[in-house]
């Protein structure tokens, strides 16, 4: 099926180090959806994004939807070690209700 | 209340077993959705139901068999799986037009089949 690319996959950084991650796709969504896992819990909602070009912060999130409607990037600032999981963007087309997600990006905060 | 509530959270079944995984909001939700998750990759979604009703099923087998029985409860019957089935299964849900505030995830059921 359709599949969201997620770079990086993973990154190991130090606690207080900004982290940068994106989404792209080569179809147009209309909406974005940030999501962070942890082991054996759900996915949770980070941020939603409903416009080309929106920029919406939550805390030290910071995620955009991208002008071209067809990427998204998270910024975390100031990572700190409960940071830790899994990254996932998600992505809804048209009127659907169907939600795609991308492939994930590991992130690992060092103390 | 703003939780998806999945049970069990853990279950080990025989490829000749009959399960059932439960999910449940209370959040006046009415679109609800089947995901399964293999590990270290993401959710891939299994069916939709919308005002109680089917509107997507991407092809799964026949041995999974959702059920909404009503705008709060949606059941995911299992039946003669295989080993290959074992994954964490993940209930979601939304706001039927213009989820605003996205989709709300439960925790997962972990299915073991052996």
């Amino acid at each position: 099926g359709q599949q969201l690319n997620q770079s990086p996959q993973s990154m190991f950084i130090q606690e207080g180090e900004d982290v940068s991650m994106n989404c792209t796709s080569s179809s147009i969504f209309n909406t974005w959806l940030w999501y962070k896992q942890e082991p054996g819990e759900g996915p949770v909602l980070l941020i939603a994004l409903y416009k080309a070009g929106e920029l919406t912060s939550n805390g030290r999130l910071t995620a955009q939807f991208g002008i071209t409607r067809k990427d998204s990037f998270l910024n975390i600032s100031a990572s700190i070690p409960s940071d830790v999981g899994i990254y996932f963007c998600a992505g809804r087309r048209g009127a659907t209700n169907k939600l795609i997600f991308g492939t994930g990006t590991l992130l690992a905060v060092q103390p | 209340d703003t939780e998806v509530t999945q049970t069990p959270k853990h279950l080990v079944m025989g490829m000749t077993n009959k399960k059932s995984l439960k999910c449940e909001q209370h959040m006046g939700h009415r679109a609800m959705y089947w995901y399964k998750q293999k590990a270290k990759k993401p959710p891939e979604l299994m069916f939709v139901y919308s005002y109680e009703k089917l509107s997507i099923n991407e092809s799964v087998p026949s041995r999974f068999s959702p059920e909404c029985p009503n705008s709060s409860l949606l059941n995911l019957h299992l039946h003669a799986l295989q080993p290959e089935d074992s994954a964490l299964y993940l209930c979601a849900s939304s706001q039927e037009v213009q989820p605003h505030y996205g989709y709300t995830f439960g925790s997962g059921t972990r299915l073991t089949v052996v």
